[in-house]
């Protein structure tokens, strides 16, 4: 069974970097998959931050991607988040999630699956 | 940036009911579309993707349906576990969005 849980700070500091750890269990990080960000602001919708490969590679949001990293760790089966130069717009619950791609036949099916518990980091002094 | 309008925002319902949820992308996304349940305070689980698929171990109330821009999730009998938020999402450009989501609520 799959189970990513995110980790790091509650509370960040305006124009501080925020900095969240997903560790994966139950699979390799290495598994042919990409590992997602997504986050949620206070009675607001999803919004897709970007996304990393076992190789490193990456796709970001252009809204967010001059201030977000995201790096892999195979050493530690878990993937991190950095983003830069928060203001209070950043407050939000932050999720990880695995990004499944699956061929049927000649069809490439996608979703996110499983996703982790989430948690809320706030920005404020 | 593909942009996904859920319709209606809110939906009040009773057990047993039918219930349909409209999601319309801004352009053609083919089927790659997925759709979550979201329960107050816990992450999106995923109930269908490539618009149509159930996703293993949901119930077959519910039914995804559409292709291109528009799309509809149906609960086919309201239960009492179904009380919860409903977004769509496109998977088929970048960035990946999300539709606003759809609160449904006990009438």
């Amino acid at each position: 069974q799959v189970q990513l849980q995110e980790s790091g700070p509650g509370l960040v500091k305006p124009s501080g970097t925020l900095s969240l750890t997903c560790a994966v269990s139950g699979v390799s990080i290495s598994s042919r998959n990409w590992w997602s960000w997504v986050r949620q602001s206070p009675g607001k919708g999803l919004e897709w931050i970007g996304e990393i490969y076992e190789d490193g590679s990456t796709n970001y949001n252009p809204s967010l991607k001059s201030r977000v990293t995201l790096s892999v760790d195979k050493s530690k089966n878990q993937f991190s988040l950095k983003l830069r130069s928060v203001t209070a717009a950043d407050t939000a619950v932050y999720y990880c999630a695995r990004y499944v791609l699956v061929w049927f036949g000649d069809s490439l099916f996608s979703w996110f699956d499983p996703w982790g518990q989430g948690t809320l980091v706030t920005v404020s002094s | 940036d593909i942009q996904l309008t859920q319709s209606p925002s809110f939906l009040s319902a009773s057990v047993g009911d039918r219930v349909t949820i409209t999601c319309r992308a801004s352009q053609g996304i083919s089927t790659y579309l997925a759709w979550y349940q979201q329960k107050p305070g816990k992450a999106p689980q995923v109930l269908i993707y490539a618009a149509s698929t159930l996703q293993s171990g949901v119930p077959s109330r519910f039914r995804g349906s559409g292709s291109g821009t528009e799309f509809t999730l149906t609960i086919s009998s309201l239960q009492p576990e179904d009380f919860a938020t409903y977004s769509c999402q496109q998977l088929n450009n970048y960035p990946r969005t999300f539709g606003q989501g759809t609160k449904v609520e006990i009438k």
